[in-house]
């Protein structure tokens, strides 16, 4: 994988069910991962920053899993609700590219009442 | 409040004409950043600048120019030879480059339309 991608590009939750999304990335010369958050009308806001293979991370009911080996990261949403509708952005670093970060173009999630 | 501040929130480019975007942090962020967002695509590195009177090429630097004479400040200039320069322009900032951990801080955007 040479660019960084996001799966699905949208999707819909109902209030209370989880769901997942899929990051992928460049796994040679992994450096680090970050997931961030862009609410409507809002500046994105970051969730995480992850570097090693194997980190888990959790800020409420938001966590992340990273696989450094295979190029790839999972969000979760645990019991969505309204205002975790946003789109999620996920950005890696490589050694090579080192200080520059490459975006995905994100998954838009949408919770319904 | 400490964050970024991106000014104006809407601009609109004449033919032939040069604008700029400002962007101004009070977070004493070392790092400043510009990002370009189109529609269906991710944020493209524009240029960033990792400390005062120093700034590097991104991606997509062709058709743009960028200063760094003060710390809080990273003004970017849409030139004309820029042929597509509508899009959504994101300044941001961290703190000690280079070390991987560090998030960014985002501003919160500028729409630049052509006339």
């Amino acid at each position: 994988i040479l660019n960084v991608e996001q799966s699905p590009q949208s999707l819909h939750v109902q209030e209370g069910d989880s769901t997942n999304f899929t990051c992928s990335f460049p796994s040679s010369n992994f450096y680090a991962l970050h997931w961030y958050r862009w609410e409507t009308a809002k500046s994105p806001e970051a969730l995480f920053v992850m570097t090693l293979n194997g980190d888990e991370k959790k800020k409420g009911r938001i966590s992340a899993t990273l696989n450094t080996k295979e190029g790839y990261s999972y969000l979760y949403i645990k019991g969505s609700q309204p205002e975790d509708s946003a789109t999620y952005l996920c950005a890696s670093m490589t050694t090579d590219s080192w200080g520059k970060l490459q975006f995905g173009a994100g998954t838009q999630v949408v919770v319904t009442p | 409040d400490g964050g970024i501040t991106q000014s104006p929130k809407y601009l609109f480019r004449k033919e032939g004409q040069n604008v700029t975007l400002s962007c101004e942090q009070n977070l004493n962020h070392d790092a400043m950043y510009w990002y370009r967002q189109d529609p269906g695509q991710g944020l493209r590195l524009i240029y960033y600048s990792q400390i005062v009177n120093d700034f590097q090429k991104g991606d997509i630097a062709e058709g743009y120019s960028v200063s760094r004479e003060k710390k809080e400040s990273f003004p970017l200039t849409v030139t004309s030879a820029q042929k597509n320069p509508t899009a959504f322009y994101l300044c941001a900032s961290s703190d000690r480059p280079g070390v991987t951990n560090e998030k960014l801080f985002f501003g919160s955007g500028t729409q630049l339309s052509v006339l």
